[in-house]
Order: structure tokens, then sequence, then C-alpha cells
């Protein structure tokens, strides 16, 4: 069983529309929470992390965690074509040998058409 | 400031022989990892330095890899007998090390074994 898993993709959505990008994770302890963007041939970037249950906005993106179902999801508002890119969602797990060693999700790829 | 530097960007090796990956991470930041990433699988973590602290090694596949920090600052990873099976993308990131560790990825080294 995979412990992080993201909604199966490719996702395409219009210009302008908001893209919604999912993930679940098994490791109940969990205790941040991260998603990258990665363009083809490129290294993971960061766009937001999340440790509070609730919502946490930057500019066109907004994270959402909720611990309790063990979900945490980003939506990009305002979708660009330069969204396009695959999204990884990562957990860093609870604290003791495994912290800092991020789990990565399968990744999202995400297409914004014009 | 500068990010994460690494070296080669790319690395074409014969099988069974050995290559080294070089990291130089964000300066200040006392947390290193060397993740993987193969075509068609996730992120997957090798190894953690913190600070002075032995390495956590859990991740690596198998005793030909290993991976060392000098002086608390640049890593060296290193495949022993490389096999067809370790191309990949390897990617370093850094971090301050702190509660909530976000990490910086570097450009990635893609090593492709023939």
């Amino acid at each position: 069983q995979k412990e992080v898993e993201q909604n199966s993709g490719p996702l395409s959505v219009p210009e302008g529309a908001i893209a919604s990008l999912n993930c679940t994770y098994s490791d109940r302890g969990s205790q941040s929470f991260f998603w990258y963007r990665q363009y083809s041939g490129k290294s993971p970037e960061l766009i937001m992390f999340i440790y509070s249950n609730g919502d946490k906005e930057d500019g066109r993106f907004t994270a959402q965690l909720n611990k309790a179902s063990q979900y945490v999801s980003l939506l990009i508002r305002d979708s660009q074509p330069s969204d396009s890119a695959t999204y990884l969602c990562a957990v860093n797990p609870g604290g003791g040998t495994s912290y800092g060693k991020l789990t990565f999700g399968q990744g999202t790829i995400l297409t914004v058409h014009p | 400031g500068a990010g994460v530097s690494q070296s080669p960007s790319n690395k074409v090796t014969e099988k069974g022989k050995d290559v080294e990956l070089r990291c130089d991470p964000i300066s200040g930041h006392t947390a290193l990892y060397w993740y993987r990433q193969s075509l068609g699988q996730g992120l997957e973590f090798l190894i953690y330095f913190q600070g002075n602290s032995a390495p956590d090694k859990s991740g690596l596949p198998s005793d030909r890899f290993s991976a060392e920090r000098t002086g608390g600052s640049v890593s060296t990873l290193t495949i022993q007998r490389t096999q067809q099976e370790d191309s990949a993308v390897y990617l370093c990131a850094s971090s301050l090390g702190l509660a909530v560790d976000t990490q910086y990825f570097g450009p990635g080294t893609r090593l492709t074994v023939l």
C-alpha cells in the first residue's frame, strides 16, 4: 500500500479555472506537508507547506489540510498555462528516526489549456 | 542567495564502473538529503545527514551505494559497480534542520548506465 497517494491524472483544466489536486497519506502521525511543482526535466520546486489543519493561502495557491481525514489538497485559482507541470505531494512523517525523510506521492500531471 | 548545486548535471557510465555525484547545499543549511527519481517512479529517499549526527542510511537500495558529508557541507554520493537499474536522476536537497523543515532541491544529476 502506497504511503502517499495522489489523485490520478492527468488533470486538464481551461485557463482561468480552478485546479484541484488531492493527496491522502497513511501515517497518522505525519506532521508537515508540502506541495512541489516539477516542470519536465527540472527538479522539484517548493510551492507551499502546511502543518496545521485548515487552509493556507499564498497568492493563487491554497493548501488545505485535514489531519482527521489524512487528506491534503492544493487549489490553484485562475490557472495559467505556465502552471502546467507535475505536482508532487510530500509528507514529513512523525518524529523519531523518520523525521526529515519526505515521502512523495507519484505526482499529478496538470495541463492548463488556453 | 545561491541554491543547492549539484555536479555533474549529466553522467553516462558503463555498467560496472563507479561514479561519484556531488552536492553543495545552501549555505547555513545543516540538513542534507539525497533522493532518486527513476522514470515512472516517484521520488525515493536515499540518505539523510543532520549536522554532526550519524547519517540515516535507511533508504540506500544496496551496499553499492554510500555517501559522505565532509565538514558538514558538501556531500558525495558514490555508487560502486553501477548497474543499469541505477539509471535515474539523483536529487540532493538541503534544509535548515528545524522543526518544520522545508527542503530545497538542487537541479539533479542524470545518471545513465549503459
